[in-house]
């Protein structure tokens, strides 16, 4: 099993829609939450951060942790094409060594 | 946030022979750098820790003298590939990590924009 597990997709909406995109990881000691924004034959650039567990709001994006359920969720408000990239969560405990998911590719039609 | 270049951004090879990737610090002296390898639609998998003044810091699995990984000062980090071959053909990612400081956030990885290395 991998630590911490997301679905691949691609995940694909129209514009405009409410996104949600999600991880499960399996380390319970995992206590800081993030995720990354990859476009095509780029490196990721962070989105979110958010330590422990609750919610945290920045614009259209909203992200949640539940650390009781090992679950996060990024969502994604009033989408828009550019919007669409590749979404990876991350994890960390302490100390300079994130643990990846696979990436959710998001399609935004317009 | 952290600006992060890396050079070549795209690179052909043919087996057996090494190539080298930098990975460059622009704007701030980044004493821990970090070498990822992507495979195509795969998370990003840590290689190395890289540490300015000493030895890198390999992960369980990455062959260290294969991957040759030299820190030489508080912007540069290099990555050579010896004797690549196609299983190596990947997408090679650095990041940097300016450390906590004010409101930045615990270990916020700022990351290259990749290199993407073709062996033939």
């Amino acid at each position: 099993q991998k630590e911490v597990e997301q679905d691949p997709g691609p995940l694909s909406v129209p514009e405009g829609a409410i996104v949600s995109l999600n991880c499960t990881y399996s380390n319970s000691a995992f206590q800081y939450f993030m995720w990354y924004r990859q476009y095509s034959r780029k490196g990721p650039e962070l989105l979110m951060y958010t330590y422990s567990s609750g919610n945290k709001e920045d614009g259209r994006f909203t992200a949640q942790v539940d650390k009781s359920s090992k679950y996060i969720s990024l969502f994604i408000r009033d989408s828009q094409p550019s919007d669409s990239a590749t979404y990876l969560c991350a994890m960390d405990e302490y100390g300079n060594k994130l643990v990846f998911g696979a990436g959710t590719i998001l399609r935004v039609k317009s | 946030g952290a600006v992060v270049s890396q050079h070549p951004s795209w690179v052909i090879c043919k087996s057996g022979t090494s190539v080298k990737i930098e990975c460059r610090s622009l704007d701030f002296q980044a004493t821990t750098m970090f070498w990822y390898r992507q495979f195509p639609k795969q998370s990003l998998m840590l290689m190395a820790t890289s540490n300015e003044g000493s030895k890198a810091t390999y992960e369980q699995g990455v062959e260290k003298d294969k991957f040759l990984i030299n820190h030489a000062s508080l912007t540069l980090s290099t990555l050579t590939v010896t004797s690549a071959h196609p299983e190596d053909s990947s997408f090679y990612i650095c990041s940097v990590d300016p450390g906590t400081s004010g409101s930045r956030a615990h270990n916020e990885q700022f990351f290259g924009p990749g290199t993407r290395l073709t062996v033939l």
